[in-house]
Order: structure tokens, then sequence, then C-alpha cells
């Protein structure tokens, strides 16, 4: 089975600041990774679907690349709703779908 | 917009089946563009894919429980279902329900018909125990 690793696993910033989280895959998943926002008690938000593509309703500031093994999320200017949990989850092997660990973005 | 809502029980005693049912509104589950899955999250851990259904019936399980757990769908009532038999402890969690968006061809491994969750429900927490 594919195994996703985010890091860090967590992550203190400031606002303002340009932030990335890395995901890499056991094994090449072409482009099948999107990545999700989570908040406390809240269903997880789609950011980024097909490694890059930035889902409608998502801020620009929030863009995804990669693509094979080696995947990031990057936060261009970090605001104070984005201090949240994010997944990557890939969908290369079907019929199978694993999700990354999470990394909690704190506030510094 | 579309809509989706989980619903079933909160307490579900050791040993026996946990049932869900997530209700589509707002459009058809009967779309041949989308297919529609489950999804699980132990308190303050992380997300477990359980499984996924296309309205024909088709079904993908975690081979971590595809022996205890069973996806179908009601295409009369726009609601696709989860069963997990055998239940323990460490199934308590919150169990959502999503929608998976189309995978364009050249995205993943031939053959993938799905990509990433678009909308979700708001979850449901579903204790184990006696």
């Amino acid at each position: 089975a594919i195994q996703l690793t985010q890091s860090p696993s967590s992550l203190s910033a400031s606002v303002g600041d340009r932030v990335t989280i890395t995901c890499r895959a056991s094994q090449g998943i072409s482009s099948a990774l999107a990545w999700y926002q989570q908040k406390p008690g809240k269903a997880p938000k789609l950011l980024i679907y097909d490694a890059s593509s930035l889902e409608s309703g998502v801020p620009s500031r929030f863009s995804g690349s990669g693509s094979g093994t080696d995947f990031t999320l990057t936060i261009s200017s970090l605001q104070p709703e984005d201090f949240a949990t994010y997944y990557c989850q890939q969908f290369n092997s079907y019929p199978t779908i694993t999700f990354g660990q999470g990394t909690r973005l704190e506030i510094k | 917009q579309l809509q989706l809502q989980e619903s079933g029980p909160g307490l579900v005693k050791p040993s026996e089946t946990l049932s869900l049912t997530c209700t589509v509104s707002g459009g058809s589950i009967s779309s041949s563009s989308y297919y529609w899955g489950w999804i699980r999250q132990p308190p303050g851990k992380g997300l477990e894919w359980i499984g996924s259904i296309y309205y024909s019936g088709s079904t993908y399980y975690n081979p971590s429980l595809k022996s205890r757990v069973t996806i179908s769908v009601d295409t009369s009532k726009n609601q696709f279902s989860l069963k997990l038999s055998s239940v323990t402890a460490a199934d308590t969690a919150v169990y959502y329900c999503a929608r998976h968006i189309p995978s364009p061809p050249g995205i993943a491994a031939a053959g993938t018909p799905w990509g990433a969750f678009d909308i979700w429900g708001q979850g449901t927490m579903v204790t184990v125990s006696s």
C-alpha cells in the first residue's frame, strides 16, 4: 500500500509568513494528490486537487506543486484563518485511497 | 448546492454493527460523473478512507476494513449507507460521507475513475461502548 509521509508534523508560524508543507509518497503517484484543510470540529475542506489545481473559492495564496513522489503545499502569506491541520491524500493506487498523517499549523 | 448529511446512532455496543446513512440533497446520486465515499477520523487522530461506491453499486473498500464493511446505495432515496460489523472501541470516530470529483485522464493511474473529495458531510460521532 502507498504510504504518505507529511513533514513537518507540526509547525509554528506568524501571520504573513510563507509556509511550505511537504508530502512524500512511498512510490510514484503521478499527479493524483489532493490537499485538505481541517479546523477543529469541522469536516476537511478541499484546497488543491490533481496536485496543483486550486479548488474553486480557495484563496490564491494557497498553491500546490509536485508529481511522482514529492509534493508541496505552499501558503504564500499566512492569514489568521489559515491556522489549522492540513492533510494530503493520494488516489493513484486504485482502488485504494490513503491520507497523510497531517500537519498542524499553529500560531507562533 | 449539493449537500451531504450523515445520520445514524451515536452509540453502538461492542461486537454489534454500526450503521450510517448519507443523504444527498441538491443533486442526484445517480450522476455518472461521481463516486461517493466514507471516511472516518478517531478522536485526535488523522483521516482514514473506509470505502467508496458508484451509483451502479460497484464498491471499493479499504483492505484493512474490507472483511467488516458493506457500503450500499439507494438511488430512489438519493442515499448511500455504511455498515461496519463487529465493532470495537477502536472504531470510535467521527464518520464522514463525501463526494469524489472525477479524475481527468493522465492525472492518476490508468483506469482510476475518481479523484479528490470535494464535498463533505458535517460528520457524525459514533462511540463504541457498552
